[in-house]
């Protein structure tokens, strides 16, 4: 099974700021990665999909990198809204899916 | 405008048993894969379980193959999962999903307790 390795779990920053979180497969993984953010009590939205290819409608401040086993989501310059839990996800042997542990970005 | 929309969760001992539905509306429900994901309070996200096609092909998380059942009826456009064998630690929203178009439901919070 592949494993997901999402870093760091948690990050204090503030509006402004530019923040990068990382995910590492345990095996490569192509580019079979996407990024999501939820908000408490709402279902996961999709900001990156194919590692680096912007959902429609999500901001240009956000981007992502990476392939094989290195992965990596920047938002460029925060906003208030931004500040949410991060997931990777990676879809390699889809039907079976493995999620990051998960990211909480905290206002400072 | 795609929907997915969960039912079916509540309070149940442990040991116990349950289904959840998803309904869905929107797009060709035979023709696509389906998934359910779950999320234990305050912590991370977790596949459960996934449908390909009509169903005749369906795939597990460890911690949940022999007790959770994945299924689908084509004619009402309708997703399920049925739980047995509960534990605590089944204690999570459900959230009925096709992750690769970024299609969610809104979720369905089980909890497992005497």
């Amino acid at each position: 099974d592949i494993q997901m390795t999402q870093s760091p779990s948690s990050l204090s920053a503030s509006v402004g700021d530019r923040v990068t979180i990382t995910c590492r497969a345990s095996q490569g993984i192509r580019n079979d990665l996407g990024w999501y953010q939820q908000k408490p009590g709402k279902a996961p939205k999709r900001l990156i999909y194919a590692a680096s290819r912007l959902q429609s409608g999500v901001p240009s401040r956000f981007s992502g990198s990476g392939s094989g086993t290195e992965f990596t989501l920047t938002i460029s310059s925060l906003q208030p809204e931004d500040f949410a839990t991060y997931y990777c996800l990676e879809h390699n042997s889809y039907p079976r899916i493995t999620f990051g542990q998960g990211t909480r970005l905290e206002i400072k | 405008e795609v929907q997915l929309l969960e039912s079916g969760g509540g309070l149940v001992q442990p040991g116990g048993s349950l289904r959840l539905s998803c309904a869905a509306s929107g797009f060709t429900f035979s023709s696509h894969s389906m998934s359910w994901v779950r999320q234990p309070p305050g912590k991370g996200l977790e596949w459960v379980s996934s449908i390909i096609g009509s169903g005749d092909t369906t795939y597990y998380a460890d911690s949940v193959k022999g007790r959770f059942t994945i299924s689908r009826d084509i004619s009402k456009n309708t997703l399920y999962l049925q739980l047995k064998s509960l534990r605590a630690e089944d204690t999570a929203v459900y959230y009925c999903a096709k992750p690769a178009d970024d299609y969610w439901g809104q979720g369905t919070l089980v909890t497992v307790s005497s």
